[in-house]
């Protein structure tokens, strides 16, 4: 959804940190997402955070949310070629569905 | 396991024809959706369908029906093309609606001229 916003594109070199920004829409929304596109292919779900938690960690990523900014970000340790893709966050509005962002596309620079 | 399969992966139709996009899932999820992805504008879902045998409007759903045939397929028909449906279309399932991991199928790319 168009309310969901995040920045169009990043560049990194590689081996550095990446950090992805999405404001979201709804105060309410229960969970909030990181899914990942690689080219040519559908979304793949990263990690997921619930509304209760200010961070989550999972290896090399670090999903931070700030609830009263409606501010999520995903940090990516240690960046490889490999992660280049278009990256979405995403937020449940009510019970039903799932609202996606307009999509980050991670350049990483060897 | 083939999680989600989309039919066709590409497809260029002429403005006015007809056509049904097929997916189909085989992990028993009871959510199913259709999304169309356009460059800057992120996903934005077309339909849903909660559970075998409803169906629902989602933020763009004008020239677009759905049809939940099973609880594995869920189709996506447009009856009239129109240049502006050309697009990237996904279609995703998930064990219920919000709150849970939804897998996506590799999507169709279609292209109205």
């Amino acid at each position: 959804g168009e309310d969901v916003e995040q920045s169009l594109f990043l560049s990194v070199r590689e081996g550095d940190s990446s950090v992805i920004n999405c404001t979201y829409t709804d105060s309410s929304s229960t969970y909030l997402y990181w899914y990942k596109q690689e080219p040519g292919a559908g979304l793949q779900l990263l990690t997921y955070i619930f509304s209760n938690m200010d961070m989550k960690q999972d290896q090399r990523l670090t999903v931070l949310l700030n609830k009263k900014d409606k501010h999520l970000s995903l940090r990516i340790a240690d960046t490889q070629t490999g992660d280049s893709a278009i990256y979405f966050c995403a937020e449940t509005l009510g019970a039903n569905n799932l609202f996606f962002g307009t999509g980050t596309r991670l350049t990483v620079i060897p | 396991n083939a999680g989600v399969t989309q039919t066709p992966k590409f497809q260029v139709l002429k403005t006015g024809q007809s056509m049904t996009l097929q997916c189909a899932q085989d992990m028993n999820h009871n959510s199913m959706y259709w999304y169309r992805q356009d460059p800057g504008m992120g996903l934005r879902l077309i339909y849903y369908s909660a559970s075998e045998g409803t169906t629902d409007k989602g933020e763009v759903p004008n020239g677009y029906n759905v049809s939940r045939l099973n609880k594995r397929e869920f189709s996506l028909r447009l009856e009239s093309a129109a240049p502006s449906q050309t697009s990237v279309y996904f279609c995703a399932s998930s064990q219920r609606t919000g709150g849970t991991e939804a897998f996506f199928g590799q999507g169709t790319r279609l292209t109205v001229v």
